[in-house]
């Protein structure tokens, strides 16, 4: 398995909180990605990283914001967490090269009550 | 507008028999399609792929047929094993443009009965 690691796995917080989900990569990969799983909608970018500090946004990266401050850390934060972001989030790294296929995390699953 | 379709939620097949999963894309930028498959509370895990210059591309007991013509692929699996039920997501990309970021269909559940 390639060396990702999502924390926290699950979460559960209230309407109107800031919420972090952190992803951590041992692989030394360029980049980095966010996606979101919601039932009927498959997985959709939010927001993906092409270095330290070099970000972009995806298809649905409105109300989420990221950083990278290291190579092996890639961060998502959800300002003000609104019910609409319950949803199962995974992390994803590639080098980048050619051919070189996406790998995924496990997952964080996030509540928003 | 969806660019990469799975137009079956879900596929049931007996063990020992064929799998087909079928995928279509509205993107003629595609030129990289991948499979991958999902097992509950767990990530997805990438099966297989073929670049948009080959028409088929086969590992082990899975098979991607691409048919760019009719922006149609297919992932066949054989023989269908119990251990391959999962969600399996289609996904596409443009390396050239994207970085390889991937645009993913909505997945087709497949159940193989023993």
């Amino acid at each position: 398995d390639a060396g990702i690691t999502q924390s926290p796995r699950h979460k559960v917080t209230e309407t109107g909180t800031p919420v972090t989900l952190r992803c951590h990569q041992t692989e030394n990969h360029r980049y980095m990605y966010w996606y979101r799983q919601d039932p009927g909608h498959g997985l959709r970018l939010i927001h993906y990283s092409y270095g330290v500090k070099d970000t972009d946004k995806g298809e649905v990266s409105d109300g989420y914001s990221v950083s990278r401050s290291k190579t092996e850390d890639f961060l998502l934060t959800l300002e003000s967490a609104t019910s609409s972001q319950t949803s199962v989030y995974f992390c994803a790294i590639s080098d980048g090269v050619l051919g070189s296929p996406l790998h995924f995390g496990n997952g964080t699953r996030l509540t928003v009550t | 507008d969806q660019q990469v379709k799975q137009n079956s939620p879900s596929l049931s097949v007996q063990e020992g028999r064929i799998s087909i999963l079928n995928c279509d894309y509205t993107n003629s930028m595609f030129d990289y399609f991948l499979w991958y498959k999902k097992y509950p509370a767990e990530g997805p895990t990438f099966l297989i792929s073929i670049s948009s210059i080959k028409d088929k591309n086969e590992d082990g007991r899975f098979t991607v047929f691409l048919n760019k013509s009719a922006k149609h692929l297919s992932l066949h699996i054989v023989p269908s094993q119990p251990g391959d039920s999962a969600v399996y997501f289609c996904a596409a990309t443009n390396y050239g443009g994207s970085q390889g970021n991937l645009i993913f269909g909505k997945g087709t559940k497949l159940s193989v009965k023993p």
